[in-house]
């Protein structure tokens, strides 16, 4: 169990666009999820942490009306990057913590944006 | 949390075992040591962690010094799947949010 998905995997989109992201716990119910952004050859930087029915908590530098993280249930929470551009490429990851148990983190398998 | 140290990369032969150093110096009495690893393009995966016993799963076995300053993560036989980006962590509580070091790259290789 703990397996938690992302969608897309993948995204290309146009200067100006927005792009939603969806995180998924597919087996538990999660009170908190995490994003994280990862550059190539970087390691993972937390953008926010995402309590369901709470608004984020956004990390220093991380434009809280630019990436809008919605927690509307226990197992999705959803990440939209707003007029996004070419600097926004990444690979955004989430993760999720159990609502009962250990305190172990589990994470999506990620999801790569191409904005052109 | 505590920050720290560990080599950008390694190499290791294919079915030889991998061990990979991490120094946290500054770790306090209630900060556990995760280890988690990434595989290019992937999310991490979480391997395992301690307090301050040594730990042994299916994936890996975790030693942790009697100071607890240093620990060593040991991949008894790695394989070509093992090569990856691997993450050491002190956290108090990784059920919050994790602080992410460079990590050491492990190659494995034929």
């Amino acid at each position: 169990g703990a397996v938690v998905s992302q969608h897309p995997s993948w995204v290309i989109c146009k200067s100006g666009t927005s792009v939603k992201i969806e995180c998924r716990s597919l087996d538990f119910q999660a009170t908190t999820m995490f994003w994280y952004r990862q550059f190539p050859k970087q390691s993972l930087m937390l953008m926010a942490t995402s309590n369901e029915g709470s608004k984020a908590t956004y990390e220093q530098g991380v434009e809280k009306d630019k990436f809008l993280i919605n927690h509307a249930s226990l197992t999705l929470s959803t990440l939209t990057v707003t007029s996004a551009h070419p600097e926004d490429s990444s690979f955004y990851i989430c993760s999720a913590r159990k609502l009962a148990g250990g305190y172990e983190q589990y994470f999506g398998p990620g999801t790569r944006l191409t904005v052109t | 949390d505590a920050k720290t140290t560990q080599p950008p990369s390694m190499d290791c032969a294919e079915g030889r075992a991998a061990n990979l150093p991490c120094n946290h110096s500054t770790i306090s009495g209630n900060e556990y040591v995760y280890w988690y690893r990434q595989i290019h393009s992937q999310g991490p995966q979480y391997i395992i962690h301690g307090l301050k016993n040594n730990e042994t799963n299916e994936m890996a076995s975790l030693i942790i010094t009697e100071d607890r300053k240093s620990s060593t993560l040991i991949l008894p036989h790695a394989t070509l799947r093992d090569t990856a980006v691997y993450y050491c962590i002190v956290h108090r509580n990784a059920g919050n949010m994790l602080t992410f070091g460079g990590g050491t790259r492990l190659m494995v290789k034929p």
